[in-house]
């Protein structure tokens, strides 16, 4: 079964740092681009970062660049977000997704919560 | 970046009949589009991509249309577990990925 599952969200204080995990199993992790997707509460979906196969291309949302990188590790099958300097409206639900190979997400992990304070 | 609108906010439609949801897009994006699926505590599900393509598991119910600017969401007769939140999403320029703000059916 394709799966992907993330953890690391939590109560962080505004400025803090969090460090976001997604781990994939039941397909081959390293022939596809990963990404991560957020919705704060009551919102809609908000596009965040992508990272090609091999690291080579990486983008993120104009809302994040220069606050979060995002990392990838083929041997682990696992996908990362490294966050920093996080604000009240970093508030959200982070999701993994794995694009289908045709630029658009096909498989979704049920998301962990990060919650700011300020 | 180019911005998905979605119409209606909510539509209230009675198990059984039809829920027909617009989606459109500031400049076109030719077929690339697809839509989610979201229930309430839970992740989005695909549903449709390429606008008309049912993704694998998804029911003949479900029908995708249009091109380029304007497209629809069709579902024919509504079942009690298609009550949920629909997004749009466009890939035809990206990044970024951008999403319509999303439509609600619920239960008239």
């Amino acid at each position: 079964e394709v799966q992907l599952v993330e953890s690391g969200g939590g109560l962080v204080k505004s400025g803090g740092s969090l460090r976001l995990s997604c781990a994939a199993s039941g397909f081959t992790f390293s022939t596809y681009t990963m990404n991560w997707v957020r919705q704060a509460p009551g919102k809609g979906l908000e596009w965040v970062s992508s990272i090609s196969r091999s690291s080579s291309y990486i983008y993120f949302a104009d809302s994040v660049k220069g606050r979060f990188t995002i990392s990838r590790d083929n041997a682990k099958n696992s996908l990362y977000l490294q966050m920093n300097s996080l604000r009240a409206e970093d508030t959200a639900v982070y999701y993994c997704a794995r694009d289908s190979g045709y630029d658009f997400p096909d498989v979704w992990g049920q998301g962990t919560t990060v919650t700011v304070s300020s | 970046e180019i911005v998905m609108t979605q119409s209606p906010a909510t539509l209230s439609v009675s198990p059984g009949e039809r829920a027909t949801l617009s989606c459109r897009a500031s400049q076109s994006v030719s077929s690339n589009l697809a839509w989610y699926q979201q229930i309430p505590g839970q992740a989005p599900r695909l549903l449709i991509y390429s606008a008309s393509t049912r993704a694998t598991g998804i029911p003949a119910r479900f029908s995708g249309s249009g091109s380029g600017t304007e497209f629809t969401l069709t579902i024919s007769s509504l079942q009690s577990e298609d009550f949920a939140v629909y997004y749009c999403q466009q890939y035809n320029n990206w990044p970024p990925w951008t999403f319509g703000q999303g439509t609600k059916v619920e239960i008239k």
